[in-house]
C-alpha cells in the first residue's frame, strides 16, 4: 500500500505560484497519482491525475519525476479562493481491494492578500 | 454535471438510535463510497460498493453497515449510534476500473452530512 506524505500546511500570497509536493516512496508500477481539493463544508473535488512526466489542465499542473517517488501539484497565480485543503492519493485503477482510496491529512493552503 | 446528493446536511441523534444516511447519484456510476472526516485524520473509508448488492469494508467499518439495493442509492446505517460516531460523513461515486471493482479514477463527492450524536 503506497503511503503518501505531504506538508501539513503552506502559506502563499495572491498571484504567486504554489507548489505542493507529495512523497510516495512505495508507489507501485500500476499506481496513478491523483490530487483533490476540499473547501470548508464541502466534499473534495478532483483536480488532476497522472502517471508520469507532466499533466496539465485548466486548473493545475502535475509534475512526476522519472522515479515516481514524489509528485508536485503546481497552482499558477493563486487567488484567495484557492485557500483549501489539497489531498494527494496514490492507487491502482485496477485494484479491487479498495487500497487506493486512502486520503491522508492533506495540505492546508492559506492564500493571503 | 455529476450530482451526488446526501439526505441531510446536518443531523442530531441520540446515543443508541438507529441512523440512516442516504446518498443518491445521478450519473449511473457503478462505484459508491462512504467516508468519515474528522479533524486531523483526513478522510477515512468506511465502506464501498462496486455494484448493486455488493459491498466491501473499508478501513473503519466497525459500527456501520451499508445497503445498496439500487444502483443510484447507497445507504450508510449506524445500528446504534454512539458519541464517537459524531463526524462529517461524505458520500462519493465513480466509474469502475477496467475489470470491475473500485478504481482510483475521479470520485465525485456529495456535500456531506454533519452528524452529531449526543
Amino acid at each position: 500500500l503506497a503511503k503518501t506524505t505531504q506538508p501539513i500546511s503552506m502559506d502563499s500570497y495572491e498571484g504567486q505560484e504554489v507548489n505542493i509536493t507529495c512523497s510516495h516512496n512505495n508507489i507501485a508500477t500500476n499506481d496513478y497519482i491523483t490530487w483533490y481539493q476540499q473547501f470548508p463544508s464541502q466534499g473534495p473535488r478532483f483536480i488532476i491525475q497522472g502517471y508520469k512526466t507532466k499533466v496539465t489542465n485548466e486548473v493545475a499542473s502535475l509534475f512526476i519525476p522519472a522515479d515516481r517517488k514524489s509528485s508536485t501539484l503546481s497552482l499558477p497565480r493563486v487567488s484567495l479562493s484557492d485557500t483549501a485543503v489539497y489531498y494527494c492519493l496514490v492507487g491502482d485503477p485496477l485494484d479491487n481491494a479498495g487500497n487506493m482510496l486512502t486520503f491522508g491529512g492533506g495540505t492546508r493552503l492559506m492564500v493571503k492578500p | 454535471d455529476v450530482k451526488v446528493t446526501q439526505s441531510s446536511r446536518y443531523l442530531v441523534k441520540r446515543t443508541g438510535e438507529k441512523v440512516f444516511l442516504e446518498c443518491v447519484q445521478d450519473m449511473d456510476h457503478e462505484n459508491m463510497f462512504w467516508y468519515r472526516q474528522d479533524p486531523g485524520l483526513g478522510l477515512r473509508l468506511i465502506y464501498f460498493s462496486y455494484d448493486v448488492k455488493m459491498k466491501e469494508k473499508g478501513d473503519i467499518p466497525e459500527g456501520y453497515s451499508v445497503s445498496r439495493e439500487k444502483k443510484e442509492r447507497f445507504s450508510l446505517i449506524l445500528e446504534s449510534a454512539s458519541t464517537n460516531q459524531t463526524s462529517m460523513y461524505l458520500c462519493a461515486s465513480s466509474l469502475p476500473s477496467l475489470f470491475g471493482g473500485p478504481s482510483s479514477y475521479e470520485q465525485y463527492f456529495g456535500p456531506g452530512t454533519r452528524l452529531t450524536v449526543t
